[in-house]
């Protein structure tokens, strides 16, 4: 059983291309993020949410939109793809909001925009 | 807002030699220091966290050791294997507030037979 799941694993698209990358866990997690990776494996949060609210935002343009549903699912929609886009984004939960606790990362989708 | 620097950026040992990768931390509120390891075409994994109230923790061959005076944290592999080559990632977060851990640059150890 994965704990988190992303789908799909890969995504090749155009410049100005709309797509959603999704996300859920069985874990039982109230808190989801969204992680992005660049070129140089350097990771950054682009949202946190707990119980379907957006609690972390971090300057990420405006075409990221997420969305969740339910506190299981958190999913990705990006608008008007760039090629500075291309990265691997990683989604996550953890158990504790306001706390710390280990995060537990899906297996990420590579996204190509050409 | 806090600011994570990882060294080193590549580090290479033989099969049984140990490994130690160092983290330095710049906001004092800090006090959740998590290691994380990412293998080829995955998630990373937690392999070992840390609190500021302890200084050392050990878990078989890996342990980590903070000093919150200096604000710096290491990772100490012992004993390593092939199966340890991946990257690693440090990574820090403050508990006020939503918990928001932000990562080093990460190391990437390649384990030789």
């Amino acid at each position: 059983d994965t704990a988190v799941s992303q789908t799909p694993k890969y995504l090749v698209t155009q410049m100005g291309n709309d797509k959603s990358i999704k996300c859920e866990q069985n874990l039982g997690h109230d808190t989801m993020y969204w992680y992005k990776q660049d070129s140089k494996k350097f990771l950054k949060i682009m949202f946190s949410y707990n119980n379907k609210e957006l609690i972390i935002n971090e300057t990420v343009p405006n075409r990221f939109s997420p969305k969740s549903p339910d506190k299981a699912h958190l999913n990705l929609h990006i608008n008007s793809l760039e090629l500075g886009d291309s990265a691997v984004y990683f989604c996550a939960s953890s158990q504790v909001i306001g706390g710390n606790s280990p995060l537990h990362f899906g297996n990420g989708t590579r996204l190509t925009v050409t | 807002g806090e600011n994570v620097e990882q060294h080193p950026s590549t580090l290479s040992v033989q099969e049984g030699d140990s490994a130690v990768i160092k983290c330095t931390y710049s906001d004092s509120a800090s006090n959740y220091f998590p290691w994380y390891k990412q293998e080829l075409g995955k998630g990373p994994q937690l392999i070992i966290d840390i609190r500021s109230n302890v200084g050392e923790k050990k878990d078989q061959r890996i342990a980590v050791t903070l000093n919150k005076t200096a604000k710096h944290f290491s990772l100490h592999i012992t004993e390593t294997q092939p199966e340890d080559s991946a990257v690693y990632f440090c990574a820090a977060s403050n508990k006020s507030g939503f918990q928001k851990l932000v990562f080093g640059t990460g190391t990437r150890l390649l384990v030789s037979p």
